[in-house]
């Protein structure tokens, strides 16, 4: 079974700082892996998606990943952040497409003036 | 990507009733999900909605208390039956276009039961 394991449930960092987020996962097969964020009141929207093609994955507002099969991660980064970038972040894995997403915990960024 | 509608946003009700709560998308679409985020925590897969026959629930969760319909691509209701307080949480639709797609996600109908 998958599982997602995100490293940090509150992360804080200044405007214009590097964002970290990490992100390890645990599948049995090539997995899918999909990094999500939730602004307050609202639904998740989709930040990147890796689908076994680049390793390295360009998402929406600066954000990109990269997997690193061997070390089994898939860490978010944004090398400056924004007082926007505010919000929950989940990590999620599946290995069947869209199918049965499995989330990790969430890691809440704080962005400090 | 498609444009997913959740009603009702949000409710407040009595312990011992049942809501139902719709979600709309804009184009057809192979996969639904209903999905719970409880206080402060991160979302559990209730069940996959599937179109003229019943849904598949993932452990943990029953027909009897989390029926699910879905008449047709572009519709599905999730109804939270006899609810009691620990019932309160956000409860999210999503869809994909097809099972190589990523799943995009409602805004969520955020329930507290008194």
């Amino acid at each position: 079974a998958q599982s997602v394991t995100q490293l940090g449930s509150h992360v804080s960092v200044s405007e214009g700082a590097l964002v970290l987020l990490r992100c390890n996962y645990s599948s049995s097969v090539p997995p899918y892996l999909f990094w999500y964020v939730q602004y307050p009141n609202q639904g998740l929207q989709l930040l990147l998606k890796y689908t076994s093609a680049a390793t390295l994955v360009k998402g929406i507002n600066g954000f990109e990943a990269e997997f690193k099969k061997s070390e089994t991660s898939f860490h978010l980064t944004k090398p400056s952040a924004h007082m926007s970038d505010a919000a929950e972040y989940f990590c999620a894995v599946s290995d069947m497409g869209a199918q049965k997403l499995v989330f990790g915990q969430g890691t809440r960024l704080t962005i400090n003036p | 990507s498609a444009v997913i509608s959740q009603k009702p946003s949000r409710d407040i009700c009595q312990r011992g009733t049942s809501l139902t709560i719709q979600c709309q998308v804009d184009s057809q679409v192979t996969m639904m999900f209903w999905y719970r985020q409880q206080p402060g925590q991160s979302l559990t897969l209730i069940a996959t909605a599937n179109q003229g026959s019943e849904a598949t629930y993932e452990s943990g969760f029953v027909i009897d208390k989390f029926p699910i319909s879905r008449p047709n691509l572009t519709f599905s209701t999730l109804t939270v039956s006899n609810m009691s307080p620990e019932d309160s949480s956000i409860y999210l639709c999503s869809v994909a276009g097809t099972d190589n797609q990523p799943q995009h996600f409602g805004d969520g109908t955020r329930l507290s039961i008194l």
